[in-house]
């Protein structure tokens, strides 16, 4: 089955320690995008990335970095330099630049930073 | 970026239908408006979608006002598995063929037995 795929669904680091989350699809889908989201809150955008090796900052990149090496992948590393990182981080892909279409969403990460 | 406002929390019967409201007043002409609903701690489970047109699929209607100021998104017969929190979300175009998705703070909507 199709699909965009979060790993793992629950993450405990401790402060001070960088971490990567996974985040693949299988949907040929040209967009990946990251989120955050705090408790009660909606979801804020960290990265975007249209196609391979290009991504772009959302409205709360600072901390966290991104790459897109392959079209199926886009992992987002959590470093030291996050001041709040325990959060909900949601992936989500869209299938085309230009079209009429949505965006599909992954099962979430919950990490917690100790 | 075009913002969103909805109220933070309704309750509806089970079986009646839920209306749920949007306001997006600095929504831009090309800028489509989402709907997206979350049940705790999964991700977003897309609706519907509409650009002016008013729309229906097997899940909800999505109503645009004429200005395109607002909107109302209709589950017209609500069940119990329709609890959730509900966004209405703004697609602002940020050049080069891309889109980012603009979440509001949603609506938490509780269907009572």
């Amino acid at each position: 089955d199709g699909g965009i795929t979060q790993s793992p669904k629950y993450l405990f680091r401790k402060e001070g320690q960088n971490v990567t989350l996974s985040c693949e699809q299988n949907l040929n889908h040209d967009a990946m995008y990251w989120y955050r989201q705090d408790p009660g809150q909606g979801l804020r955008l960290i990265y975007y990335s249209q196609i391979v090796n290009d991504f772009q900052k959302g409205d709360i990149a600072e901390g966290y970095s991104v790459s897109r090496e392959k079209k199926e992948s886009f992992p987002l590393t959590v470093t030291s330099a996050q001041k709040n990182p325990t959060a909900f981080y949601l992936c989500a892909s869209n299938p085309d630049r230009g079209r009429n279409t949505e965006a599909f969403f992954g099962q979430g990460t919950r990490l917690t930073v100790v | 970026d075009a913002k969103t406002t909805q109220p933070p929390s309704m309750d509806c019967a089970e079986g009646r239908a839920a209306n749920l409201p949007c306001n997006h007043s600095t929504i831009s002409g090309n800028e489509y408006v989402y709907w997206y609903r979350q049940i705790h701690s999964q991700g977003p489970q897309y609706i519907i979608h509409g650009l002016k047109n008013n729309e229906t699929n097997e899940m909800a209607s999505l109503i645009i006002t004429e200005d395109r100021k607002s909107s109302t998104l209709i589950l017209p017969h609500a069940t119990l598995r329709d609890t959730a929190v509900y966004y209405c979300i703004v697609r602002v175009w940020v050049g080069s063929g891309t889109y980012k998705y603009i979440f509001g703070t949603g609506t938490r909507l509780k269907v009572l037995a």
